[in-house]
């Protein structure tokens, strides 16, 4: 595709569900970012894929979040037993290693109620 | 292990008047810096980028930053805002040393430009 695609671009969940955000990264893009941006605050880092390498979990809040990339494309965040303080607009990244530019999809704005 | 502080969080300035965003990081090691812009509602576009070669470079919509290794600081430059720059502005960093395997990037916090008629 011409872009990151993330989908949904909103959703809303009651609390206590287990919700599902996905993006596909631009074709050919081996490192790919997942980010939080709550209301106000600037761009927390969660995740970080490069390549076949092990991913760089540092950022993950809490043991409720995990991430997986399938076949070094799609990516999917997935938080469980989601809590009102996960409300936020969650962004993905993916780049080229050798420009390490970020293209950034348009984010998938999570309400939990 | 590398941070990025944007020194204003609101910038109002009048429109056709220059502003400057400032920027400064630290890093143990060589870093690439960039310029993000996010519009309202919207996904994060990069401005402009600071790799290697000139210190001064020039982004889209008429911005340039200017890399100042012995001042830590990248900061973001326009000669004449127009009210459709209001929009916030991130500054990033990414370690030189992830060259080949790749390496996260690193925010500020951001700084709302609110250009004014």
């Amino acid at each position: 595709g011409a872009g990151v695609s993330q989908s949904p671009s909103n959703k809303v969940t009651e609390k206590g569900k287990d919700v599902e955000l996905r993006c596909d990264p631009i074709s050919g893009h081996t490192a790919l970012y997942w980010y939080r941006q709550s209301l106000g605050q600037g761009l927390e880092f969660l995740i970080y894929f490069q390549g076949n390498s092990a991913p760089d979990k540092s950022g993950l809040p809490s043991d409720r979040f995990s991430a997986e990339r399938t076949g070094g494309s799609v990516s999917t965040l997935t938080i469980q037993r989601t809590q009102q303080e996960d409300s936020a607009v969650y962004l993905c990244a993916s780049s080229l290693v050798w420009t390490t530019e970020a293209f950034f999809g348009q984010g998938t704005r999570l309400t939990v109620v | 292990a590398q941070s990025v502080t944007q020194l204003d969080s609101q910038v109002p300035v009048f429109e056709e008047a220059p502003v400057e965003l400032r920027c400064n990081y630290s890093s143990s090691v060589s870093v690439y810096l960039f310029w993000y812009v996010q519009y309202p509602n919207q996904g994060l576009q990069l401005l402009l980028k600071y790799l290697s070669g000139s210190t001064l470079v020039k982004g889209i919509n008429g911005f340039e930053a200017e890399f100042n290794k012995s001042q830590t600081s990248f900061h973001l430059r326009k000669p004449s805002v127009h009210i459709s720059d209001t929009a916030e502005y991130f500054c990033a960093v990414s370690d030189r040393e992830g060259e080949t395997s790749g390496s996260r990037l690193t925010f500020g916090e951001g700084t709302q430009l609110t250009v004014n008629p």
